[in-house]
């Protein structure tokens, strides 16, 4: 079974929004990653978040983590069309540390 | 750098045939992952190296299926006899050190009729 688990499956919002994507995870992890897919293309790493950190933020990504209750959020601010894209976590964990598990990712729409 | 290369991008083969796919990991990078990605079963992780080394390999589905990395920038995945159930998108990714982010190439796209 998938390590990391994304909620919702798919959103769509209006351009300028916020997205909101969440992971939540099984087990105790060293650290997890939001990486973004656009269609057709390979994945990219957006964010690495250590288990010891709460939140970190790039640009117009903020990713929290919450160990306690083994989830993460990526919040996406003033959104724009070009962030149309399916977004997953993967988690990095124990005694598999080195190998990430990726979710089934959240497709996020952004319309003009 | 030019980033994680893949080749072929696009390989459409008939049921029975042999596959190889190529990968070159960005230089100097220490662990090189293969992963395939299906509408069905999403990204699943086949096998990872650390300095040429298989590390783990539980993710390969069948024997049919065998990586190798001769030397630290080149490896290939290899399907033989490719089935139509392997068609999917083949990622290679690379990283510098353990819990590090992954670069991903733009994958190969299989297609086996």
């Amino acid at each position: 079974s998938q390590q990391g688990e994304e909620d919702p499956q798919a959103l769509s919002i209006q351009e300028g929004e916020n997205a909101t994507m969440n992971c939540s995870y099984k087990t105790s992890i060293n650290n997890l990653q939001w990486y973004r897919q656009n269609s057709g293309r390979g994945l990219v790493h957006l964010i690495l978040i250590r288990s010891n950190e709460r939140e970190k933020h790039s640009g117009r990504l903020r990713v929290t983590l919450d160990t306690s209750k083994k989830s993460s959020s990526l919040l996406i601010t003033a959104s724009r069309a070009a962030d149309t894209a399916s977004y997953f976590c993967a988690t990095d964990a124990g005694a598999n540390a080195g190998k990430s598990t990726f979710g089934d990712g959240t497709t996020l729409t952004v319309k003009p | 750098d030019a980033g994680v290369i893949q080749s072929p991008r696009h390989e459409v083969t008939e049921m029975g045939q042999e596959v190889t796919l190529r990968c070159k990991p960005i230089s100097g990078h220490d662990y090189l992952f293969w992963y395939r990605q299906t509408m069905m079963r999403g990204l699943e992780l086949l096998i990872y190296f650390n300095n040429n080394v298989p590390i783990d390999d539980s993710g390969m589905p069948e024997d049919r299926f065998s990586a190798k990395m001769p030397n630290a920038s080149f490896s290939t995945l290899k399907i033989q006899p490719s089935e139509p159930r392997d068609s999917a998108v083949y990622f290679c990714a690379s990283s510098l050190r353990q819990l590090e982010t992954q670069y991903f190439g733009p994958g190969t796209r299989l297609l086996v009729l």
